[in-house]
C-alpha cells in the first residue's frame, strides 16, 4: 500500500498570501488530521476531517481551514499568511477502528513565509 | 500547564545503553502514542497503548492509566536510534495533545 502523500513537499509564500496544501491518505482510510510543527511550540493539532465532515478542531484561528473530498483526499488552507505561519505541516490518516486511531504520518510540507 | 509533559527534552547516551524517555498527562485518554521524528521531519508511530505493556524489538512502552503516567525505554541503544521522540495523548473525542519531545542522541 502506497503511504501517506503530501504536497506540495516545499513551499515559500509572502505575508498576505493564501496557501493550500495537499494530503492523501492511505488507501481505505477514512480519517485524516493535520498538525502544525514549530521549533517554539512543537506539534500541535489543526483538525481532522472523517467522512468528508470536521470532526475535531486545535486551537488556530479562522485562517485555518480545511476541507475532505468523498476519497478521502484532504486540503488544508491557510489565508492572509503570517510570518508565524512559518513551519513543517503534517498530514496523518488512520483507519479508526472501534477505540484505535493509530495514526500513519505523511512526510509534511515545509512552509516559509516571508 | 501543559496537557503533556515529557522528560528528558535532551538525552545523550552511548551505544548499548538502556534509555527511558517519561511522559506525565493531565487529560483523560483513549491512547497514548509514542512516535519517533528523524531529521527531515519523518513521523513514525512506534506504539499505540491504553493499558500495560507493549515491545517491539528493542522498545518497550509501558502506561499507568492511575498514575497518569508512560515510560518509553530503548534497550541495546543504537546510534540509528537517534531522534526525536515525542509522547502524544488521544482524548475520548480523538483529539490529540502532544509533548514536546526528547531529542535523543546515541554516540558509537
Amino acid at each position: 500500500k502506497a503511504g501517506v502523500t503530501q504536497t506540495p513537499r516545499y513551499l515559500i509564500k509572502t505575508r498576505g498570501q493564501q496557501v493550500t496544501l495537499s494530503c492523501s491518505p492511505i488507501s481505505g482510510h477514512r480519517s485524516v488530521s493535520w498538525y502544525q510543527q514549530t521549533p517554539g511550540q512543537g506539534l500541535q493539532f489543526l483538525f481532522e476531517y472523517f467522512s468528508e465532515t470536521q470532526r475535531n478542531k486545535g486551537n488556530f484561528p479562522g485562517r485555518f481551514s480545511g476541507r475532505q473530498f468523498s476519497n478521502s483526499r484532504s486540503e488544508m488552507n491557510v489565508s492572509t499568511l503570517e510570518l508565524g505561519d512559518s513551519a513543517l505541516y503534517l498530514c496523518a490518516s488512520s483507519l479508526v477502528t472501534g477505540q484505535y486511531n493509530e495514526q500513519f504520518f505523511g512526510p509534511g510540507t515545509r512552509l516559509t513565509v516571508l | 500547564k501543559n496537557e503533556v509533559e515529557q522528560s528528558p527534552q535532551n538525552l545523550t547516551a552511548q551505544e548499548g545503553e538502556f534509555i527511558t524517555i517519561n511522559c506525565s498527562y493531565s487529560v483523560g485518554i483513549s491512547a497514548l502514542h509514542w512516535l519517533q521524528q528523524h531529521p527531515g521531519g519523518g513521523i513514525v508511530s512506534l506504539f499505540m497503548l491504553s493499558s500495560g505493556k507493549k515491545k517491539h524489538g528493542r522498545l518497550i512502552a509501558t502506561i499507568n492509566i492511575q498514575e497518569k503516567h508512560s515510560s518509553l525505554h530503548i534497550t541495546a541503544s543504537h546510534p540509528r536510534d537517534s531522534a526525536v521522540y515525542i509522547c502524544a495523548v488521544e482524548n475520548n473525542f480523538n483529539k490529540f495533545y502532544f509533548g514536546s519531545g526528547t531529542k535523543l542522541n546515541v554516540k558509537p
